[in-house]
């Protein structure tokens, strides 16, 4: 089972809420991700948690803030976003693969986000 | 610094043609290789992956794929292409200063025509 779950699949929001996105994993992988994909492009990495702790943030806008509540959870607080902000938001989960020592990352649907 | 170059922007086929998507990196060293796919509408899904042995890489759906450590390639094949393999294609490489880093390509959108 390599199921990565998220919550809303669509938002939209003003600029002027804030607002959550959800991600889930429930096959005890050490590692979470924050990802933003605009059409056509490849996704691009905002934040990494590893075991609960923030370990990447890639120069990522202090109006998103992300938490990792604990091991299975992973959130995204949406603050005073603009309309560039518009895009896919996936989470990707990754455990070492005992097989091959590998890490691979599992991606979730995806929230696809509208900043009106 | 790791990179990943697509150079299939666009790729159009016909039903039962061959597929052939480049994917070159830079890296000289040990690398994991990751092949995604995107359908439309649906989120990124794991292809096939190299870690080390056998350079041909077995995925799902009947794809495969070649390391091809002296040319810095990893090129994905499928020998006969379905109308359902309309797809956007990723490939991806572990950022070596930093595993948990995945370095995408820009992808290469495949239209197939039945």
């Amino acid at each position: 089972d390599t199921e990565v779950t998220q919550t809303p699949k669509h938002l939209v929001m003003g600029m002027t809420n804030k607002k959550s996105l959800k991600c889930e994993q429930h096959m005890g992988h050490r590692a979470m991700y924050w990802y933003k994909q605009k059409a056509k492009k490849p996704p691009e990495l905002m934040f990494v948690y590893s075991y609960e702790k923030l370990s990447i943030n890639e120069s990522v806008p202090s109006r998103f803030s992300p938490e990792c509540p604990n091991s299975s959870l992973l959130n995204l607080h949406l603050h005073a976003l603009q309309p560039e902000d518009s895009a896919l938001y996936l989470c990707a989960s990754s455990h070492e693969d005992e097989r091959d020592y590998t890490d691979t990352q599992y991606f979730g649907p995806g929230t696809r986000l509208t900043v009106l | 610094a790791q990179s990943v170059s697509q150079h299939n922007h666009h790729v159009i086929l016909s039903e039962a043609a061959s597929l052939e998507l480049g994917c070159n990196y830079s890296y000289g060293g040990t690398v994991n290789l990751f092949w995604y796919v995107q359908y439309p509408g649906q989120h990124l899904q794991l292809l096939l992956k190299y870690f080390s042995g056998d350079p041909l890489v077995k995925g799902i759906k009947g794809f495969e794929a070649e390391f091809i450590k002296s040319k810095f390639s990893f090129n994905l094949r499928k020998p006969s292409v379905q109308w359902s393999d309309t797809a956007e294609y990723f490939c991806a490489v572990n950022d070596p200063a930093d595993t948990d880093k995945l370095i995408f390509g820009t992808g290469t959108r495949l239209q197939v025509f039945p």
